[in-house]
């Protein structure tokens, strides 16, 4: 069955250090994954996606099948950087639905 | 383009009262989902269409009724609502899979209902 899973349901981390949100995922195949956000009182919008291997308000992400992870990571962190973080997966070129992780609040510290 | 819209933006119902939620998008996406949100569970789906006329059940599907009857619109309807059915409900939609490496779903703004 697939399977996203976020340890942690907030994340508290000071304006600078660097910030590590997990995520691991129960899938058999070849998934697709993806990292959503969500700001106060918005949509929840594309982050990232595995596949294009691209660094988005210096945010990256990379897949490792041999850990079934996908943890965002980001060196310095940001005030703005507060916000829900989904994980999410599609199962393959055929399957025409994601699933999202229960989220992580991060709560950038001043 | 006015992408995701979702009407109402809030909404007060009493437990057993009735109604529907209206998704709407101008791009032309074949695939349209909703979703609820709630704390500590994240996003669920609800029910989704992979075309005008198709419907298919999500993870959470009981208590709730779609209809995809236009290509630009996803309907979720509430029989008799209850107080579980407190959330946040939100659309998205997206292009069809096709080997579409661009894949992503974009969301509407999302509609927040309370029942009492």
């Amino acid at each position: 069955a697939q399977r996203v899973t976020q340890p942690e349901k907030l994340l508290s981390v000071f304006k600078g250090a660097p910030v590590e949100l997990k995520c691991n995922y129960s899938y058999s195949g070849s998934p697709e994954l993806f990292w959503y956000v969500q700001y106060s009182r918005q949509r929840l919008q594309l982050l990232l996606r595995h596949i294009s291997r691209e660094s988005i308000k210096g945010f990256t992400a990379d897949l490792n099948k041999g850990e079934t992870s996908f943890h965002l990571k980001k060196p310095f962190a940001q005030e703005e950087d507060s916000a829900m973080y989904y994980c999410a997966l599609r199962g393959g070129d055929r399957d025409d639905k994601i699933i999202f992780g229960k989220g992580t609040r991060l709560h950038i510290l001043p | 383009n006015a992408g995701v819209t979702q009407t109402p933006k809030f909404r007060v119902l009493k437990t057993g009262q009735s109604m529907t939620l209206l998704c709407a998008q101008d791009m032309n996406h074949e695939y349209m989902y909703w979703y609820r949100q709630d704390p500590g569970m994240g996003l669920r789906l609800i029910h989704y269409s992979v075309g005008e006329g198709t419907t298919a059940k999500g993870e959470v599907p009981d208590g709730y009724n779609v209809s995809r009857l236009k290509k630009q619109n996803f309907l979720l309807g509430l029989e008799s609502a209850a107080p579980s059915q407190t959330s946040v409900y939100f659309c998205a939609s997206s292009y069809s899979l096709a080997g579409n490496r661009g894949w992503e779903q974009f969301f509407g703004p999302g509609t927040r209902l309370t029942v009492l």
